[in-house]
């Protein structure tokens, strides 16, 4: 069982907006800067968000991050069907003295 | 541009050793700034974080692996290493190694693609 909770999966349609939660505690997303990584099957995970909410070069202006106390989200505007990954959530847990990364959700586009 | 390429025994009976290597090349393996890590995936799951190693040889390690595992840095090779002992079907998986950019919250910016180990007599 993840120590970041986030949904399952999560669908849309083209042009849309999705947003992917990604649930923690004081020790982690509370206290640590969050990060978000997108995962096409039978690839390697590539970094979308780091430190919440800033963008690595290349990643469009369309993903964004954000942080609310021990919760954090990525949102996807205008949906495209090159979208359709696996994202996942990371931080630091400070009682664990460990990253963890989040259960994983799929983003379908329908 | 900076790449990483892992490899290793792809498979591991159980009970034995699993050693990995990862590769680097394309950028400085000793820059500042910089950490590394290693990864894995069990088949058809999600990410699970192994350990950090830092440029001082300082570790950090999963605790529910700690007592098996160990990463180490060879710096005259620009490669880093993994060790984990006594392994079961539950190692199975994709191990992953990536870079850790310390100024990025400690974000895993690159990745190598993954190498499949699997535990199986």
């Amino acid at each position: 069982q993840s120590v970041l909770t986030q949904p399952p999966s999560v669908s849309g349609t083209p042009g849309q907006r999705v947003t992917i939660s990604c649930s923690g505690s004081s020790s982690n997303i509370g206290s640590n800067s969050v990060k978000w990584y997108q995962q096409v099957p039978g690839t390697a995970p590539k970094l979308l968000i780091y430190n919440n909410n800033q963008r690595p070069s290349g990643v469009p202006d369309r993903i964004s991050g954000s942080n609310s106390g021990t919760s954090a989200s990525l949102a996807i505007s205008g949906l495209q069907s090159e979208d359709e990954s696996h994202y996942y959530c990371e931080a630091w847990d400070d009682t664990l003295s460990a990253s963890v990364f989040g259960s994983g959700t799929e983003v379908t586009v329908l | 541009q900076l790449q990483l390429q892992e490899s290793g025994s792809g498979l591991v009976k159980p009970s034995q050793t699993l050693s990995l290597t990862c590769a680097v090349s394309g950028g400085s393996f000793k820059s500042g700034g910089y950490s590394w890590s290693w990864i894995r995936q069990p088949p058809g799951k999600g990410l699970e974080w192994i350990g950090y190693i830092y440029q001082s040889g300082t570790t950090y390690y999963s605790p529910s692996l700690k007592t098996r595992v160990t990463m180490s840095l060879e710096g005259s090779k620009n490669q880093l290493s993994l060790t984990l002992r006594s392994v079961t079907a539950a190692d199975t998986a994709v191990y992953f190694c990536a870079r850790v950019n310390l100024e990025m919250g400690r974000a895993l910016d690159t990745w190598g693609q993954g190498t499949m180990v699997i535990v199986s007599s």
